[in-house]
């Protein structure tokens, strides 16, 4: 069974600096898709970043890149230029591919609070 | 468009009670999610609805737990008889296809079972 684990419960990063959240995923499969969700407080959970596995290049959207090293089952999130909005719940995913029907069951990662200080 | 919307945003039962959870996904979203997150764990798949049918609810914990989706558009979920390991936070996502498209979350219905 796939799963995913997120080893940084909290994290605190200065506004204007970067972080970076960590995330390692154990899985046999060759083809899956991996995703960063940021949860503000009391707030829907949105798509941050998305990434197929057999694509070798980093996906990046603005501030929020990614550092996927398939080998070693990482998928890392990194945020630069740290803005007090990115103050949230960071959750890292797991989903199969799409082959045979298969759904969006997404297998979520425990979280990592990330505080930006003024 | 009206993103995803879940009744009630908290809700605070005693041991032994009945709640029911609604989901509203965004309309034209055959395909609807519930997933729990409980405490300080990590967030869980329960259950998969397209349309009015379930497709996959192999992550319903027991059979306290009945979702039904009538009529394909919103969705209910009700705890009978709450226990207090059913305490967290009810997510609630739709999309549009099942794979491909975008997973558009609700805000989550904090459950307390005391």
């Amino acid at each position: 069974a796939q799963t995913v684990t997120q080893s940084q419960p909290e994290m605190s990063v200065q506004e204007a600096e970067t972080v970076t959240l960590s995330c390692t995923y154990d899985t046999s499969e060759s083809d899956y898709y991996l995703f960063w969700y940021k949860q503000p407080p009391s707030r829907q959970m949105i798509l941050v970043i998305r990434q197929e596995a057999y694509k070798q290049q980093n996906a990046t959207e603005n501030r929020f890149s990614v550092n996927f090293q398939k080998a070693a089952k990482s998928f890392s999130l990194k945020i630069s230029d740290s803005q007090l909005g990115d103050a949230a719940m960071y959750f890292c995913a797991y989903r199969r591919t799409n082959y045979g029907g298969a759904t969006n069951k997404l297998i979520f990662g425990t979280g990592t609070l990330l505080a930006v200080q003024p | 468009e009206a993103g995803v919307t879940q009744f009630p945003s908290h809700s605070v039962i005693e041991k032994g009670q009945t709640v029911t959870l609604r989901c509203d996904p965004i309309s034209g979203h055959d395909n609807l999610y519930w997933y729990r997150r409980v405490m300080g764990k990590e967030i869980k798949f329960l259950l998969h609805f397209v349309k009015e049918s379930k497709q996959d609810e192999s992550g319903m914990p027991n059979n306290r737990f009945l979702a039904e989706r009538t009529g394909g558009t919103y969705s209910t979920l009700k705890v009978q008889p709450a226990e207090l390991e059913d305490s967290g936070v009810y997510f609630c996502a739709s999309s549009q296809y099942k794979g491909t498209s975008p997973l558009h979350f609700g805000n989550g219905t904090r459950l307390t079972v005391t």
